[in-house]
């Protein structure tokens, strides 16, 4: 079976850091685009940032210059290294599969809570 | 950045009911348009995926058509699981993804 498996998320202050883990199972985790998406409670879907297989990277102008998405082949890991963070990036982060046009595999998600 | 508009926010339908929901992008997105449907407390489920596939498990109740900057979503019998809120999602090489806004779907 296919799945993805998200940890870290947490209660951070403001200004704090953060890393964010995903673990691929039942697939090529090498072989995948990966992305993060995340959703404020009761709130709509935000892409936050993606990876290509070959390594580049992307970001939302959101986000940019403060997180950093990475992988790790070896491990089927996605990571999201989130510094300098904002009441506004409370949300509950999921890791995503990234196939021509579209996210086919999403895991369960991790909570994000930035507050003092 | 390109911008997604989903119409309507919400719709109230009934069972066997024949439902479309569309979206509009910003500008010229070709085929890369997707759909997911999502229920509370549960991860986004890809529907649709380069605005008419249907991805593999889904009923084909549900279709998907469109292309450049306007696209629908059709469920031609709704049934009572399909109530949820359906989001649509554009990707574009130097900008990333994004998403519309939602449209909840409610049984009447």
């Amino acid at each position: 079976e296919e799945q993805l498996v998200e940890s870290g998320g947490g209660l951070v202050k403001p200004g704090g850091s953060l890393r964010l883990s995903c673990t691929a199972s039942g697939f090529s985790f090498s072989s995948y685009d990966m992305h993060w998406v995340r959703q404020v409670a009761g709130g709509g879907l935000e892409w936050v940032s993606g990876i290509g297989h070959g390594g580049d990277t992307n970001h939302a102008d959101s986000v940019k210059g403060r997180f950093t998405i990475s992988r790790e082949n070896a491990k089927n890991s996605l990571y999201l290294q989130m510094n300098s963070l904002r009441v506004g990036d409370t949300s509950v982060y999921y890791c995503a599969r990234g196939v021509p046009g579209g996210l086919d595999v999403w895991g369960q998600g991790t909570t994000v809570t930035v507050s003092s | 950045d390109i911008q997604m508009t989903q119409s309507p926010s919400t719709l109230s339908a009934s069972v066997g009911d024949r439902v479309t929901i569309t979206c509009r992008a910003s500008q010229s997105i070709g085929p890369w348009l997707a759909w997911f449907q999502q229920k509370p407390g549960e991860a986004p489920y890809l529907l649709i995926y380069q605005a008419s596939n249907l991805q593999n498990g889904v009923p084909s109740r549900f279709s998907g058509s469109g292309s450049g900057t306007e696209f629908t979503l059709t469920i031609s019998s709704l049934q009572p699981d399909d109530s949820a809120t359906y989001y649509c999602q554009q990707y574009n090489n130097y900008s990333g993804y994004t998403f519309g806004q939602g449209t909840k779907l409610e049984i009447k």
